[in-house]
């Protein structure tokens, strides 16, 4: 298996434009999950789905940030408008929970990560 | 309310010794899962240990073991006999009940192991 796939690993871009992150999640991993890490926050989780559908958006900082899963191999999060204080690295990862019987070992496996700058 | 707290922001260590590394969490759910992983300077996040709340045994996985002790509600990594290699940030996270998949990390202790 190629693991969690992210896209694009860098992106630099312009206060005001818009970001859109991708993610491909493991062949039979029905949760997936995103995160951001910065130096001052840590690693905050952002918005996960269970079966493709959002089961907590909480840590989504503002309405500029927005997910979705539209099938099982494939997320986005979009970032409109972008401001510099978004730039981080943003982890997107899978496991084979969210069937609400899970022995609670389901591990999480991360993507390589992209990293945001926002100029 | 942090959930997940490591209060080692650093630490340096000797090649060879031993190492425990901190974290505390807080829940009143009487399931839940506690887990280790492992960022190296590259950026990947790798799973390195799990400990259910019903666990019997502190868990382990060769050089690394989990120091579980539910009424202090500590859940220590240990590391036995450090390599160079280990130097990195290392993140507890705590997963609540059994329905929810929600995991959440606590901020990390960065690791360095000295030649």
């Amino acid at each position: 298996d190629a693991g969690v796939i992210q896209s694009p690993r860098h992106e630099v871009t312009e206060m005001g434009q818009e970001v859109t992150l991708r993610c491909k999640p493991i062949s039979g991993h029905n949760s997936l999950f995103w995160y951001r890490q910065t130096m001052m926050r840590g690693l905050e989780l952002l918005i996960y789905f269970n079966n493709n559908v959002p089961i907590d958006d909480s840590g989504m900082p503002e309405d500029r940030f927005s997910a979705k899963m539209p099938n099982a191999s494939f997320s986005t999060l979009k970032i409109q408008p972008s401001e510099p204080r978004d730039s981080a690295v943003y982890f997107c990862a899978s496991s084979s929970g969210g069937n609400g019987q899970g022995s609670g070992a389901n591990v999480l496996t991360f993507g390589a990560g992209s990293r945001l700058t926002v100029l | 309310a942090q959930k997940i707290t490591q209060t080692q922001p650093g630490m340096f260590v000797q090649e060879k010794e031993a190492v425990t590394l901190d974290c505390t969490y807080d829940t009143s759910d009487p399931s839940y899962g506690l887990f280790w992983y492992k960022q190296p300077s590259s950026g990947e996040m790798i799973f390195l240990i799990y400990q259910g709340s019903y666990d019997q045994q502190n868990a382990t996985e060769g050089r690394y073991s989990l120091n579980f002790q539910k009424a202090r509600k500590s859940a220590n990594l240990v590391i036995s006999a450090s390599q160079l290699g280990d130097s990195a940030m290392y993140f507890c996270a705590m997963r609540e009940g059994r329905r929810d998949d929600k995991i959440i990390f606590g901020k990390g202790t960065r690791l360095h192991i000295l030649p």
